[in-house]
């Protein structure tokens, strides 16, 4: 079946930049989506389609595409964006998560 | 405000059944589909189930299917989730989450299997 795989942690320093990838052969068909998930919380959708933020995500959340693999890119991490990031994609037979990265902003 | 609900979870022994309930306001609900998602303790979100507007296509994780069954009721702007042979893998925060790729989430409610 298919699978979608993440780097299982990641850290950025305070106001750098940082790119969280996950990669999937239903990647080549399918947009990502990514959420991020605090703990005791439900997701959140950060980026959806092609390159969309819902409202009030901030504009330094930003997703991008290349064969099989989506990436989210936090431009000027700050603290609150200290958090576990799932990606998701469509698949033939229904949805699929990846794995979680947990960001840490140091 | 568009709002999801979930309700039904609770503690069950191993090979028992519960029925978890997902009220939705807000919105449409008929003009949406559904799934349900989720999340063992300290583990990563799982995909469980699919269902379309009109609930004529359905999907599921290989994982329950056999033994889930996923439903709606339009005309009561709910989603349906009816579990049957629990495992003690199925313990979870179980989330109703709006269309294919989710866009809004409940806040969850948590199944556990245990003797």
């Amino acid at each position: 079946s298919s699978e979608l795989t993440q780097d299982p942690a990641v850290s950025v320093a305070l106001g750098q930049t940082v790119r969280i990838t996950c990669q999937g052969d239903s990647l080549r068909s399918y947009y990502a989506s990514w959420y991020q998930q605090k703990p005791g919380q439900a997701p959140v959708l950060v980026i959806y389609g092609k390159n969309n933020r819902p409202s009030g995500i901030p504009d330094r959340f930003s997703g991008s595409s290349s064969g099989n693999t989506a990436s989210l890119t936090i431009t000027g991490a700050q603290a609150e964006d200290e958090a576990d990031y799932y990606c998701n994609s469509r698949d033939s037979s229904g949805n699929l998560f990846g794995g979680g990265t947990k960001l840490t902003v140091l | 405000e568009v709002q999801l609900v979930e309700s039904g979870g609770g503690l069950v022994q191993p090979g028992g059944s519960l029925r978890l309930s997902c009220a939705a306001s807000g919105f449409t609900f008929s003009s949406y589909e559904m799934n349900w998602v989720r999340q063992a303790p300290g583990k990563g979100l799982e995909w469980v189930s699919y269902i379309s507007s009109s609930g004529s296509t359905i999907y599921y994780a290989d994982s329950v299917k056999g033994r889930f069954t996923i439903s709606r009721d339009n005309a009561k702007n709910s989603l349906y989730l009816q579990m049957n042979s629990l495992r003690a893998e199925d313990t979870a925060v179980y989330y109703c989450a709006r269309t294919i790729q989710p866009d809004v989430w409940g806040k969850g409610t948590t199944v556990t299997v245990s003797s």
